[in-house]
């Protein structure tokens, strides 16, 4: 079975500019969550989609977005970009996901690099 | 304020030898426990779950434990291998029907 994908794995934008993120889950899995990971701060989570609805949000500005396809790909977008939003990307999937309340497994993808200039 | 905690940002052991890590976490009361594995540009990997009425959980050389009293979790690795070295995360429900919440991670090396 193929893994988590994300696309693409390495970004360079610069400050004021908007980046869209692209996942495909597991075949099979509904739950994406998105993750943010830097040095600082470790892994944080910003948000989840299950069957194309934000289920979850974590406490990020609104300039951090998301939706999910009816295939369950999910994309994320940041605008506006900060030189603090350089980070590692994360993405994960699970069958049902942390927030139908279960224990699922949660997968992740290798990560998108964004350097913010 | 809710905190989850690991000992540790950094553990050196020599191979052979049990690596301990572990996590504390304040004003939350989970449901299970997780830790995850990860390697320098990869995602996390799954590595073993605990539920809050578990007290201990193996998996060939891992061993986890978790006391709810205390509020903390142990994570062993017997006879430690330099295929060990990488970062380990906890991981825990914040409540029932949200996301998951990880540590910062401690990062193991084992030296041979």
């Amino acid at each position: 079975k193929a893994g988590v994908t994300q696309t693409p794995r390495y970004l360079i934008k610069t400050r004021g500019q908007q980046v869209t993120l692209s996942c495909s889950p597991i075949s099979g899995h509904r739950s994406v969550s998105w993750y943010q990971q830097t040095p600082g701060q470790g892994l944080q989570f910003l948000f989840e989609y299950f069957s194309e609805t934000q289920r979850n949000k974590g406490n990020f500005p609104g300039r951090f977005s998301g939706r999910q396809f009816s295939n369950s790909r999910s994309e994320m977008n940041v605008s506006t970009l900060e030189l603090g939003d350089s980070a590692l990307y994360l993405c994960a999937s699970s069958l049902a996901g942390a927030s139908g309340g279960t224990t699922d497994t949660q997968y992740f993808g290798p990560g998108t690099r964004l350097t913010v200039l | 304020s809710q905190k989850i905690e690991q000992n540790s940002e950094a553990l050196n052991i020599q191979e052979g030898k049990t690596a301990t890590l572990t996590c504390n976490y304040t004003n939350y009361s989970p449901a299970y426990l997780q830790w995850y594995r990860q390697d320098p540009g990869r995602g996390p990997v799954f590595l073993l779950l605990i539920r809050e009425n578990e007290k201990e959980k193996r998996k060939e050389r891992l061993k986890v434990t978790f006391d709810t009293t205390l509020k903390q979790s142990l994570f062993h690795i017997t006879a430690s291998q330099p295929a060990d070295s990488a970062t380990y995360l906890c991981a825990l429900d914040h409540q029932a029907g949200t996301a998951l919440i990880f540590g910062k991670g401690t990062t193991l090396s084992v030296s041979s």
